[in-house]
């Protein structure tokens, strides 16, 4: 069966740190994979996503998401963080009949 | 495009009662979904629908929720009787339908069993 596991919870950091949040997913086939972010009172929204080619895709705000086959993982990168990037983030993984299933989600406050 | 609607926002129900609701996708939108958000964790799939058929709800508990995608474009999500534990906000989704096409998502709707 698949699942998503997101490693950090809630994390704090300063405008201009630089940021990596965690995904590992579980899952033997095929796989899309996505970064979802839902930013305070608005609805869940894409972020970015990788189906095939190049490892390392890049999404919007400057964020990008590398595809590490060997280790399952597709973490979430951006050199330096606004304080506009408070948000939580869900990590999804979709097969092929489309079924995407999302992590439990990190929490991202950013200190202005 | 106009986006994914959901009604209502909001929904306080005593537990036992029943509660619906409504979900309009964005047109030509052939996958829908209904996922379960409770407060602290990730989207659960409850149920996803191809056009009018349904094509996982392995996770729906079927004793107390239904679903139904009539026509193939609204759906309707109810559950009977509601307990406690089912506070949670009811988001609906849809997608292209084409492998690996994003999803697009609704506003929600807040439940909230007392």
């Amino acid at each position: 069966a698949q699942s998503v596991s997101q490693h950090n919870h809630h994390v704090i950091l300063s405008e201009a740190a630089s940021l990596e949040l965690g995904c590992n997913y579980s899952y033997g086939g095929t796989v899309n994979l996505f970064w979802y972010v839902q930013y305070p009172g608005q609805h869940l929204q894409l972020l970015l996503k990788y189906f095939s080619g190049d490892p390392l895709v890049k999404g919007i705000k400057g964020f990008e998401a590398e595809f590490i086959k060997s280790k399952f993982s597709f973490n979430l990168r951006k050199p330096s963080v606004q304080w506009s990037d408070t948000a939580e983030y869900f990590c999804a993984v979709g097969n092929r009949d489309d079924k995407i299933i999302f992590g439990k989600g990190t929490r991202l406050h950013i200190l202005p | 495009e106009a986006g994914v609607a959901q009604s209502p926002r909001y929904k306080i129900i005593e537990k036992r009662q029943s509660v619906a609701f409504w979900c309009n996708p964005i047109s030509g939108h052939a996958t829908l979904y209904w996922y379960q958000q409770i407060l602290g964790q990730g989207p659960k799939l409850l149920i996803q629908f191809q056009n009018n058929g349904v094509v996982d709800d392995s996770q729906l508990p079927k004793d107390r929720f239904s679903a139904e995608r009539l026509k193939g474009v609204d759906s309707t999500l109810k559950i009977q009787p509601a307990k406690l534990e089912d506070s949670a906000v009811y988001l609906c989704a849809s997608s292209r339908g084409t492998d690996g096409s994003p999803l697009h998502f609704g506003n929600g709707t807040r439940l909230t069993v007392t």
